[in-house]
């Protein structure tokens, strides 16, 4: 248990609606990064939040959006969902900025787009 | 050139056996690798980093070889727990714990 906790665990929307994933991060982790994670791929960074900023983004057009809590738990709202964000998506918190230091990741959030 | 490339595989390999992956990387002023194992649609879970010239943890190996700019992880006497998918992992920069992540290479190993 990493103590990175998503919801829901699973989730299925249709094209074009919008759609809202949920982090909670482990205790003390004032960073918060997420993944996309598409069917044989690797994980694509997505963007990250540090001490409730935007601290980078990847490659993502501006319809995915995020937001980080006082209490560094997050969100990602992904809005005109798409048929390719079918995907996994992941969370991982960790302490503070920079290379280096582990990554605790939750167990995702199943995003299906019909 | 991909930021990190990895060979997708899959390795099937028999129980005992002694595996490796390679891993190329595209940024020369990367400074510490990682390999997160991945078990079928699970969270990754960090196995190793690499910080210099390499690092061992009972029967896994990782090397890092900057000239050539790849890393490996050797793995030995491979157990049927061991299948699953490496991911070869490298910061995007310095400044944050942002990280590129290869797409994996799957091992399968058989009684």
């Amino acid at each position: 248990e990493t103590g990175v906790t998503q919801s829901p665990t699973h989730l299925i929307k249709t094209r074009g609606q919008q759609v809202t994933l949920r982090c909670s991060s482990q205790s003390g982790h004032n960073t918060v990064s997420w993944y996309q994670q598409a069917l044989g791929q690797g994980p694509q960074f997505i963007f990250q939040y540090y001490r409730e900023e935007e601290n980078g983004r990847g490659n993502f057009p501006p319809r995915f959006s995020g937001l980080q809590f006082p209490n560094y738990s997050s969100e990602l709202n992904v809005n005109a969902l798409e048929l390719d964000d079918s995907a996994l998506y992941l969370c991982a918190s960790s302490l503070g900025r920079g290379p280096g230091e582990k990554l605790f990741f939750g167990s995702g959030t199943q995003l299906s787009v019909l | 050139r991909k930021e990190v490339e990895q060979d997708p595989g899959p390795f099937n390999v028999p129980e005992g056996a002694t595996v490796a992956f390679n891993c190329t990387y595209s940024n020369s002023a990367s400074q510490s690798f990682f390999w997160y194992r991945q078990d079928c649609r699970k969270e990754p879970k960090l196995l190793m980093s690499v910080y210099s010239s390499g690092n061992e943890d009972g029967r896994f190996t990782a090397q890092l070889n900057r000239a050539s700019q790849y890393i490996s992880l050797l793995i030995r006497d491979s157990k049927l727990s061991d299948s699953a998918t490496y991911l070869c992992v490298v910061p995007l920069d310095t400044g944050r714990r942002a990280l590129t992540f290869g797409s994996g290479t799957r091992l399968q190993v058989q009684p």
